[in-house]
């Protein structure tokens, strides 16, 4: 099946800092969504992806869907204490849109 | 209302229990989806329903039994569970399935099987 590899795995940065993330498949994308999950609670949707070379902001997000239909990243800018937490990419896979790939995950650590 | 409610927050169980985990919605979404989640690893499908009728079962073990009373309403029936089934149980929803839509997650069901 499909598979996205999302990039890095971890990151320990300081508040302030700006933050960039990315998840590239094999495959065609048609959709890509930006989740993020704290700790015991469900993925929350972040930012929603429909067109290539689409560009959206959500406060001090921006996520952008590739050109090549094959990649997407995350950039978070001026992080604070609270953007702690799982950033999953994520796309419907498999010819059905029932279904979404996960990639592994980004783990942000933010330092005060 | 944009919310997808699950209870209980918490369960432990034994391995010959049996107990049930809710999920509700009232965003009128056709689609209802339950997903596994294990420790710092991405969420798994498990099962979808669609316009209230099972359309995906992801090869999960029958001690696992889903239900949708409604299109409101997903249940997960739990029976002789095993250690391993430890997890967090997510419900999702969609406006329709078969679709782009996003899916929107409820705060999951932190599962523990003694």
């Amino acid at each position: 099946g499909q598979q996205l590899n999302q990039s890095p795995q971890s990151m320990f940065i300081q508040e302030g800092e700006d933050v960039s993330m990315n998840c590239t498949s094999s495959s065609i994308f048609n959709t890509w969504l930006w989740y993020k999950q704290d700790p015991g609670e469900g993925p929350v949707l972040l930012i929603a992806l429909y067109k290539a070379g689409e560009l959206t902001s959500n406060g001090r997000l921006t996520a952008q869907f590739g050109i090549t239909r094959k990649d997407s990243f995350l950039n978070i800018s001026a992080s604070i204490p609270s953007d702690v937490g799982i950033y999953f990419c994520a796309g419907p896979s498999g010819g059905s849109n029932y279904k979404l790939t996960f990639g592994k995950g980004t783990l942000l650590t933010v330092n005060p | 209302d944009t919310e997808v409610t699950q209870t209980p927050k918490h369960l432990v169980m034994g391995m010959t229990n049996k107990k049930s985990l809710k999920c509700e919605q009232h965003m009128g979404h056709r689609a209802m989806y339950w997903y596994k989640q294990k420790a710092k690893k991405p969420p798994e499908l498990m099962f979808v329903y669609s316009y209230e009728k099972l359309s995906i079962n992801e090869s999960v073990p029958s001690r696992f039994s889903p239900e949708c009373p409604n299109s409101s309403l997903l249940n997960l029936h739990l029976h002789a569970l095993q250690p391993e089934d430890s997890a967090l149980y997510l419900c999702a929803s969609s406006q329709e399935p078969g679709s782009n839509e996003k899916l929107f997650f409820g705060s999951g069901t932190q599962l523990s099987v003694l």
